[in-house]
């Protein structure tokens, strides 16, 4: 099946530093990705979607420049928090759509990378 | 705001019995998927249905979609300690590509 691997599973920092998760699609190109931040005990709140070769699509609330998304290959996608702060810590998750499998806009998660702003 | 309700929140049942989470929009619904996630794990991919008044069945696991495609639910019977966790529904909107989250429904089970 369709594999999504994310790194780093957990990162703590210190606060003011900026922190890169990436996103892979080991199996399957994935034009479409889509990053979420989960808090605990809540639901996925989608952050933005990003698109290979463009600019990511950002939802309402979400600062562009304090989450940085770069989608430049098929099977990678970055997401930066820049200067971070303690309101950051949060479980980030990505997902990968799969379009080659029978069920449309089927999406697998990586395992998810918790955050710590110290 | 939130365009998928979704109830309960927490459920817990005896081993055993039977469990129902529903999800609600007020929008009609191009599809809808149902996910589940293992306490500090990720979604994992369960179902998804497409058709008005579509009904699908993974062995105690029974899914719904309503006739005006604005409802879902999913149904477990017999529930196991294996199916403890945080049951999701996921909405395709208007045919767009992202999904919309409902606010999950957590499972915990006495043995």
């Amino acid at each position: 099946g369709a594999v999504v691997s994310q790194h780093p599973s957990r990162v703590i920092c210190k606060s003011g530093t900026s922190v890169k998760i990436e996103c892979r699609s080991l199996d399957f190109q994935a034009t479409t990705m889509f990053w979420y931040r989960q808090f605990p005990k809540k639901s996925l709140m989608l952050m933005a979607t990003s698109n290979e070769g463009s600019k990511a699509t950002y939802e309402q609330g979400v600062e562009k420049d304090k989450f940085l998304i770069n989608h430049a290959s098929l099977t990678l996608s970055t997401l930066t928090v820049t200067s971070a702060h303690p309101e950051d810590s949060s479980f980030y998750i990505c997902s990968a759509r799969y379009y080659a499998g029978p069920v449309y806009n089927e999406q697998f998660f990586g395992p998810g990378t918790r955050l710590t702003v110290l | 705001g939130q365009q998928v309700m979704q109830i309960p929140q927490y459920q817990h049942v005896q081993e055993g019995e039977d469990f129902t989470t529903y999800c609600n929009s007020s929008t009609t619904l191009s599809n809808i998927q149902w996910y589940k996630q293992r306490p500090g794990g990720h979604p994992v991919f369960l179902i998804q249905l497409v058709k008005s008044g579509e009904v699908k069945k993974q062995k105690r696991l029974t899914f719904q979609f309503g006739e005006a495609k604005k409802n879902s639910s999913l149904h477990i019977t017999a529930t196991q300690t294996t199916d403890v966790g945080t049951y999701f529904c996921a909405a395709s909107i208007q045919g767009a590509q992202k999904l919309v989250f409902g606010q999950g429904t957590r499972l915990t089970i006495n043995p």
